[in-house]
């Protein structure tokens, strides 16, 4: 048990729709970092965020969005939903200076239909 | 963020020492390097972390030569249960973007 949790563990939706994935942080890490994982694709990093802050972007669609709490627990947006988003999505936390050590989450399986 | 080179997939039997070498030749002098590993359907799970020479811990041992141009993850006596897929990655542990690349699919047989 790495200490990250999500929530949904699975999600089926329809293609147009919005789902918001939930992701809560080891105790005491501040970075969250979310990851999206197809069959195809590898495992793409999304977006991290420090403290609430945005930091750096990877390779996030225009219809997804991220943001981090004041409680630290992050939540990824994912609307206008469409058949290719269908993946793993990975939240992971890590301490300030350790963004090569992250503790990964169990992941919320989306599938689109 | 230096690029990584790793082979795609390796084979072993239970019990054999398996060496996983990544080739990072653009590396930077503030950049560590971290291996993951993750399993079917799992998050990747942290391995180990090194800068130079060699870290050892109670999964794995990774290997740094002077030039710090690769690094060789080292799994001892390997079982069935270490078939997993094997990331190598470089970068400033104070950095923010991480990328995974397609990583070593490491595949153990009885």
């Amino acid at each position: 048990d790495s200490g990250v949790t999500q929530t949904p563990k699975h999600l089926i939706t329809a293609t147009g729709q919005r789902v918001t994935l939930r992701c809560s942080p080891r105790s005491g890490d501040l970075s969250v970092y979310w990851y999206q994982q197809s069959l195809d694709q590898g495992l793409q990093f999304l977006i991290q965020y420090y403290n609430g802050e945005e930091r750096a972007k990877g390779n996030i669609l225009e219809r997804f969005s991220a943001q981090q709490f004041p409680d630290l627990h992050s939540e990824l947006n994912l609307s206008s939903l469409e058949l290719g988003d269908s993946a793993l999505y990975f939240c992971a936390s890590s301490e300030w200076g350790q963004a090569y050590e992250q503790y990964f989450g169990p992941g919320t399986r989306l599938t689109v239909t | 963020l230096a690029k990584t080179t790793q082979p795609i997939s390796m084979d072993s039997y239970e019990g054999q020492e398996v060496n996983i070498t990544c080739s990072h030749n653009n590396i930077a002098t503030n950049d560590y390097i971290t291996w993951y590993q993750q399993f079917p359907s799992q998050g990747p799970r942290f391995i180990i972390q090194g800068y130079k020479t060699k870290v050892t811990n109670e999964v794995a041992s990774l290997f740094i030569p002077a030039d710090r141009k690769s690094s060789t993850l080292s799994l001892p006596r390997v079982s069935l249960s270490d078939t997993a897929v094997y990331y190598c990655l470089v970068g400033e542990t104070g950095g923010f973007k991480t990328i995974f690349g397609a990583g070593t699919r490491l595949f153990v047989k009885a």
